[in-house]
């Protein structure tokens, strides 16, 4: 039971450089997201798709895209990496089309862009 | 919009006692409520959840309490165990919005 699965685990950037984080979920979900975490604060929402073929701006989209490939994967893209989005980020899925339910999360991707 | 703020970033607790982390919100309108734990590591797990129709919820060693008249809610752990210490998050959502709004979290550490 795989449940969320995220790659990679840790990557280092260098600015400016373009890279995207995988996530996958095993659970027949119909939403995912894309959340991220800096120290000392709470978990922010970059996007989410609530349902396959759609997605939607979070609190933080700025610098980010994303693709929700299937009802399993849903991507999120760097596409010119900047130290501000050094993070750690969390993929989710719910089984609702809604967040104010139970969310499944991922381990997480540890990033550092210097 | 939600604010979400937890009273205390860390909490240590003796092993075997009840624990209490404390969660304050701003929205009178909120109207749900959820709390994760997060291992070091790892991503959060769903520990409980209430909506405002409720004071109380209880799961397994676990109860949270909602007091919409303080807008203050509480997550307590019966007979706290090593397995217990995490950082844990409350979260909430206004009455229409999909939106959930994560507090910074409380590390709780049980002690031997």
């Amino acid at each position: 039971n795989a449940g969320v699965t995220q790659t990679p685990k840790f990557q280092v950037l260098k600015t400016g450089q373009s890279m995207t984080l995988q996530c996958a979920q095993d659970m027949n979900h119909n939403s995912m997201y894309w959340y991220r975490q800096d120290p000392g604060m709470g978990l922010r929402l970059i996007y989410y798709s609530a349902s396959e073929g759609t997605t939607d701006k979070g609190e933080v989209p700025n610098g980010y895209n994303v693709s929700r490939l299937n009802k399993r994967e849903f991507s999120l893209r760097l596409e010119s990496a900047a130290p501000s989005q050094t993070s750690v980020y969390f993929c989710a899925s719910s089984e609702a089309e809604r967040q104010r339910e139970k969310l499944f999360f991922g381990s997480g991707t540890q990033l550092s862009v210097l | 919009g939600e604010s979400v703020g937890l009273h205390l970033p860390t909490l240590s607790v003796q092993e075997g006692d009840n624990s209490i982390i404390n969660c304050a919100y701003s929205n009178s309108a909120s109207d749900y409520f959820i709390w994760y734990k997060q291992e070091s590591g790892k991503g959060p797990q769903f520990i409980i959840d209430i909506r405002s129709n409720m004071d109380k919820r209880q799961g397994q060693r676990v109860t949270v309490l909602l007091n919409k008249t303080v807008k203050h809610l509480s997550l307590q752990i019966a007979a706290t165990q090593p397995g217990d210490s995490a950082v844990y998050f409350c979260a909430g959502a206004g009455a229409g919005s999909y939106q959930l709004t994560f507090g910074k979290g409380t590390k709780l550490s049980v002690i031997p």
